[in-house]
C-alpha cells in the first residue's frame, strides 16, 4: 500500500540556519509528490510539487525539494530559515488509481529559535 | 471566489447531534476532496467527488458520515449522531481534475469540530 513517512516529528533550527525535512514514500509507480505547509489555525498551502522531469524542484518562499527515486525520498530544503517559517510541514503522495486522493505523512513541526 | 471556502469555521456540538459542514470549491474545479485532521490520525482522506461520477467513499470512517455535492459545486459533509472521536478539523480541497498537473489540490481553511 502507498504510504508516506516523515521521520522527524519536531525539528528546531536557529534563524538563518539551513533546513532539511525528510520524507520517504512507498509507491509502486512513479510518484507525484507534494509538500504542504500549515501555519497555526490555517489550511494547507502548497509549497512545491513534483510530477516529472527535473528532480530538483523549486517552490515558494525559497523552498526546494529533491526527488531521489533510488532512496524513495523527497526531502524539503531551505538554505536560510526565517522565523516566519515556523509551521507544520506535510509531505504527500497522490494515489492516481484512486481518484487522485492524497496520502499524507504525519507532519513535521518546525520551530525557529532566534 | 478566490479560493476554497468552508463554513462554519468552528462548530461545537453535543454528542449525539447531527452536524453539517459546507465547502465551496474554486469555480471551475471538477474534483472536490474531504480530509480529516485529528491528533491521533493525522491527515486522512474521507471522500472525493469528480464531475458527475459516483463519489469515492472509501475513506469514510463509519456509516454516520455522508457527503453530497450539489450541481457539481458546493459540497456538504454530514455527520450523524456525533461522537467525541469525531472531534477534528475537517478540510476540503478542490482541483481542476484528478490527473497529473490538474490534480494540484487547493485547500480551504477547515472547520474545527468539537464534540462535547
Amino acid at each position: 500500500a502507498q504510504s508516506v513517512t516523515q521521520p522527524d516529528i519536531h525539528i528546531t533550527v536557529s534563524e538563518g540556519a539551513s533546513l532539511e525535512l525528510r520524507c520517504n514514500y512507498s509507491y509502486g509507480a512513479t510518484p507525484y509528490l507534494f509538500w504542504y505547509v500549515q501555519s497555526p489555525g490555517q489550511g494547507l498551502q502548497l509549497l512545491l510539487k513534483y510530477f516529472s522531469g527535473d528532480t530538483l524542484v523549486q517552490g515558494i518562499k525559497g523552498f526546494e525539494a529533491e526527488f531521489k527515486r533510488s532512496q524513495s525520498s523527497f526531502n524539503l530544503r531551505k538554505p536560510s530559515v526565517h522565523w516566519s517559517d515556523a509551521a507544520e510541514y506535510f509531505c504527500a503522495v497522490v494515489v492516481y488509481n484512486q481518484g487522485g486522493k492524497l496520502i499524507f505523512g504525519q507532519g513535521t513541526e518546525l520551530s525557529v529559535k532566534p | 471566489g478566490a479560493g476554497v471556502s468552508q463554513s462554519p469555521s468552528n462548530k461545537v456540538t453535543e454528542k449525539g447531534k447531527d452536524v453539517e459542514l459546507r465547502c465551496d470549491p474554486i469555480s471551475g474545479h471538477t474534483a472536490l476532496y474531504w480530509y480529516r485532521q485529528s491528533l491521533g490520525q493525522g491527515l486522512e482522506f474521507l471522500i472525493y467527488f469528480q464531475g458527475n461520477s459516483a463519489p469515492d467513499k472509501s475513506g469514510l470512517p463509519s456509516d454516520r458520515f455522508s457527503a453530497e455535492r450539489t450541481g457539481g459545486s458546493v459540497s456538504t459533509l454530514t455527520i450523524q449522531r456525533t461522537q467525541q472521536e469525531d472531534s477534528a478539523v475537517y478540510l476540503c480541497a478542490s482541483s481542476l481534475g484528478i490527473l497529473g498537473v490538474y490534480n494540484e489540490q487547493f485547500f480551504g481553511p477547515g472547520t474545527r469540530l468539537t464534540v462535547l
